[in-house]
């Protein structure tokens, strides 16, 4: 089955500096790629999601690229602010849908004043 | 539009009993799917409901099941219940449309067995 590796596992930056999450996928035939964020005691909420047929989106101050061949996708935040604070999850699933979701182990990302 | 709905939000059980957990989808979604998060394991995928069939399915014992009414509302069943099945469970419900799709969660059951 699908595996999906993310790191790191924890990342910590300065207010106003930029934030990557990395992603790799096992499954060749994925083709739809998530990203949610996770706030403390609160439900994860899809932040951008990619379709293996796009190499890259943007969405204000998050983008996510997808490298097929190498079997990547990478989260990045730019001008991070003290509200990015969160766990960042990836996803992968074959299905072409949301469905059957495999998630990364997260990344707690806490942004300093 | 009202979001996904979990109910109870909090159980708590002994081993060797059971429960059911419910989930009522966004309105005209007739995808529901269920997770269970533990700090350990993460997030993972248990299955999947659309139009009252199990269309997917993850990798946990028989003990877990679930259903879908034709209403789209969703529970999940666990039976003899383990100390290891402690999580939040989270369901999901989404309009399984290629290119425009987007999985709404709701808030969680956090399930504790003592």
């Amino acid at each position: 089955g699908e595996n999906v590796e993310q790191h790191p596992s924890t990342l910590s930056v300065q207010e106003g500096d930029s934030a990557v999450i990395k992603c790799t996928y096992s499954d060749s035939a994925s083709n739809y790629f998530p990203w949610y964020k996770q706030e403390l005691g609160k439900r994860p909420q899809l932040i951008i999601d990619i379709r293996s047929n796009v190499g890259e989106k943007k969405d204000q101050r998050i983008a996510v690229t997808l490298n097929k061949t190498a079997k990547h996708f990478s989260l990045h935040i730019t001008e991070t602010q003290p509200e990015d604070s969160a766990v960042y999850f990836c996803a992968a699933s074959f299905t072409g849908t949301a469905s059957k979701l495999t998630f990364g182990t997260g990344t707690r990302l806490q942004v300093t004043l | 539009k009202a979001g996904v709905t979990q109910t109870p939000r909090y159980l708590i059980k002994t081993r060797g009993q059971q429960v059911t957990l419910s989930c009522s989808p966004i309105s005209g979604h007739r995808s529901v799917s269920w997770y269970q998060q533990t700090p350990g394991q993460g997030l993972q995928f248990l299955f999947e409901y659309f139009s009252e069939t199990q269309r997917n399915k993850g990798n946990f014992p028989g003990r877990f099941s679930g259903r879908q009414f034709s209403n789209s509302r969703s529970e999940m069943n666990v039976s003899t219940l383990e100390l290891g099945d402690s999580a939040l469970y989270l369901c999901a419900s989404s309009l399984r449309d290629r290119g425009r799709d987007e999985q709404f969660f709701g808030p969680g059951t956090r399930l504790t067995v003592l």
